[in-house]
């Protein structure tokens, strides 16, 4: 059964700051790997959507890598703002189904 | 294309009631995903459709829920005899899949539903 698991729970920055959020996975045969955004009681907005053949997809100040050997992936957020904050969800897309982490919470402060 | 819509937006009921969410996907998306979302949680699968047939059950769907697409265009998800445990946001996807690969799913902005 895939697994997925995101580090940190929680993250606090000051306007500004560059950051990392990260996702692993327990089983390497996937499709592909989505990350999105859930603002507080919303549905989930794609960010990106990186294919298994490709390492990494870029769109804006995001950038999200995909290492599927060790079964991890990053997504870089540059010159953060106070309206990235939300919850960023990662999942692991397989066959037919998508598998999600718990998801970080990023809050930006001014 | 507006997007995926979901109706109603939010839902209180009382424990023992039923209950029915209509989910209106994306036009011409051949697949439509029910996902359930519980506070603090990610998202949990709960099954699909590829056009009207029912391809793929979760576990977590037990007896009490039910979920139809009669025509291959809307769905609606049923749960009988709601629980307080049954609380949660319920979440649609909608994505047209080309046979053998996988897709892009594009989400609803949910159901949220609360039993007292």
């Amino acid at each position: 059964k895939q697994e997925v698991t995101q580090i940190p729970a929680a993250l606090s920055v000051p306007e500004g700051e560059n950051l990392v959020l990260n996702c692993s996975f327990t089983d390497s045969a996937i499709y592909n790997l989505q990350w999105f955004r859930q603002d507080p009681g919303k549905g989930l907005t794609s960010l990106l959507l990186i294919q298994s053949s490709q390492r990494e997809q870029t769109s804006g100040r995001l950038n999200a890598s995909l290492d599927k050997s060790s079964g991890r992936s990053t997504l870089y957020i540059a010159a953060s703002q106070p309206g990235d904050s939300a919850t960023y969800l990662c999942a692991v897309i397989g066959y037919s189904t998508l598998t999600f982490g718990k998801g970080t919470m990023l809050l930006v402060s001014p | 294309d507006t997007g995926v819509s979901q109706d109603p937006r939010h839902k209180i009921t009382k424990r023992g009631q039923n209950v029915t969410f209509r989910c209106d996907p994306i036009s011409e998306h051949n697949r439509l995903y029910w996902y359930r979302q519980t506070l603090g949680q990610g998202p949990e699968f709960l099954t699909y459709f590829q056009n009207e047939a029912q391809l793929e059950k979760s576990r977590l769907l037990s007896d009490r829920f039910s979920a139809e697409r009669p025509k291959g265009s809307f769905s609606t998800l049923e749960i009988q005899r709601t629980e307080q445990g049954d609380s949660a946001m319920y979440l649609c996807a909608s994505s047209l899949r080309p046979s053998g690969s996988s897709d892009t799913q594009y989400f609803g902005p949910g159901t949220r539903l609360t039993v007292l």
